[in-house]
């Protein structure tokens, strides 16, 4: 049981734009940045969006960030066939004294 | 370019400890928090703990407290994770990660496998 929230499927045909949602607490996202990361199958996961809405260098501009409340969420734009990935969203909980992660979102480009 | 190459991963009996280390480089590794974070196979990713940077202080999960603990020797730009009273539930792919504000960069892994 993941102290955030994420859908744990999304899927989209190439060009098209999905969203993956990520609920929390005023513990974590209502007080903290999220961030959120791309895994390959067999890879390390890798960060596409940092501090609710900022993309490290190298991402592409199809993927963008929001934060509202204790509520994010990821969007890609454009879907490509190399996007299909699990995605999780992460923040610092206050409580927890720790960083807590979503359940993980597995994206599949039809 | 910023590297975390993690070792020390094997098979190891339950009640057994082990003990991983994260080489670190292409950054100032003391300026900087790190963390350990695990995934079990085919299961999503678990926060462990993490070590502030110059490893004053250190903060870890309820499921690991008291068995693992979390160190660093700047000198050696190297995390480690020492693992006691290992059980079947801590059998995972143990990631260290860099901290700036939230994980930036990860390793690649090493997996730990806890069974008789």
């Amino acid at each position: 049981q993941s102290v955030l929230t994420q859908p744990p499927s999304a899927s989209g045909t190439p060009g098209q734009r999905v969203t993956i949602s990520c609920s929390g607490s005023s513990s974590n996202i209502g007080s903290n940045h999220v961030y959120w990361y791309q895994q390959l199958p067999g890879t390390a996961p890798k960060l596409v969006i940092y501090r609710n809405n900022q993309r490290p260098s190298g991402v592409p501009d199809r993927f963008s960030g929001s934060k509202s409340g204790t509520s994010a969420s990821l969007a890609i734009s454009g879907l490509r066939s190399e996007d299909e990935a699990d995605y999780y969203c992460a923040a610092w909980d206050d409580s927890l004294r720790g960083v807590v992660f979503g359940g993980g979102t597995k994206l599949t480009v039809l | 370019e910023v590297q975390l190459v993690e070792s020390g991963g094997g098979l190891v009996q339950p009640g057994g400890s082990l003990r991983l280390s994260c080489a670190a480089s292409g950054f100032t590794f003391s300026s900087y928090g790190m963390h350990w974070v695990r995934q079990a196979p085919g299961k999503g990713l678990v926060w462990v703990s993490r070590i502030n940077s110059d490893g004053s202080s250190t903060r870890y999960a309820d499921s690991v407290k008291g068995r693992f603990t979390i160190s660093r020797d700047n000198s050696k730009n190297t995390l480690y994770l020492q693992m006691n009273s290992l059980r079947a539930e801590d059998t995972a792919v143990y990631y260290c990660a860099r901290d700036y504000g939230g994980i930036d960069y990860w390793g690649q892994g090493t997996l730990v496998t806890v069974s008789s």
